[in-house]
């Protein structure tokens, strides 16, 4: 029961243009969401996070949108860099919980 | 910057083997994670700690069991390793109450054959 789901495991992306994550979930519960990155051979890095009580977080080139009403969160980076290529995961966290559920991650190319 | 120390990158192991993963944290972080990372699954968390000697169950802790002695050191043990264990894991550690942002190691990537 996969309960956070990123649909697209690949997306590949020109440098310079905006490169849009996608990331849905199915527990109501869940209140607090948070993105990761990960090179190769790397463990993953904390990137950006957003509260439930929020639709909106930035952070320089990334911007979260969550829409609670469709359970729906998407990470925004722009402009895309080659040094964005990773694998980026979505996760969230049900309220007083202090484990975290993970998506299965999506692969960002930047091509020159 | 908070430091996340698995003992090793790469290892190898025979089914049956008893495998231990190290993973020591220099922050002081209640909260002590392992998790594995196989493609197209994400991230699966198997155990997790929020102090010493305490332990919980994760989504997959069947063939793992784990160790907490001291706040520092998460221990990761497979009793009697087999093949479908050969996968990426992952040692992380949060504060307690700080958001979970969770910090993790460089990974230890563990083949059985």
């Amino acid at each position: 029961d996969q309960q956070v789901k990123q649909n697209s495991p690949s997306l590949s992306v020109q440098e310079g243009r905006i490169s849009i994550l996608n990331c849905d979930y199915t527990n109501s519960m869940f209140d607090y969401f948070l993105w990761y990155k990960k090179y190769p051979a790397e463990g993953p890095t904390f990137l950006i996070s957003i509260s439930s009580i929020k639709d909106k977080n930035e952070d320089g080139r990334f911007t979260v949108f969550l829409n609670k009403s469709a359970k729906h969160l998407s990470l925004h980076i722009v402009p895309s860099q080659p040094g964005d290529s990773a694998v980026y995961f979505c996760a969230a966290r049900g309220q007083g919980a202090q484990k975290l559920v993970f998506g299965q991650g999506t692969r960002l190319t930047i091509n020159p | 910057d908070v430091k996340v120390t698995q003992s090793s990158r790469y290892l190898v192991k025979r089914t049956g083997e008893k495998v231990f993963l190290e993973c020591v944290q220099d922050m002081d972080h209640e909260n002590m994670f392992w998790y594995r990372q196989d493609p197209g699954l994400g991230l699966r968390l198997i155990y997790f700690s929020y102090d010493v000697k305490m332990k919980e169950k994760g989504d997959i802790p069947e063939g793992y069991s784990v160790s907490r002695e001291k706040k520092e050191r998460f221990s990761l043990i497979l009793e009697s390793a087999s093949t479908n264990q050969t996968s990426m894991y992952l040692c992380a550690s949060s504060l307690e109450g700080r958001g979970n942002i969770q910090y993790f190691g460089a990974g230890t990537r563990l083949s059985v054959l």
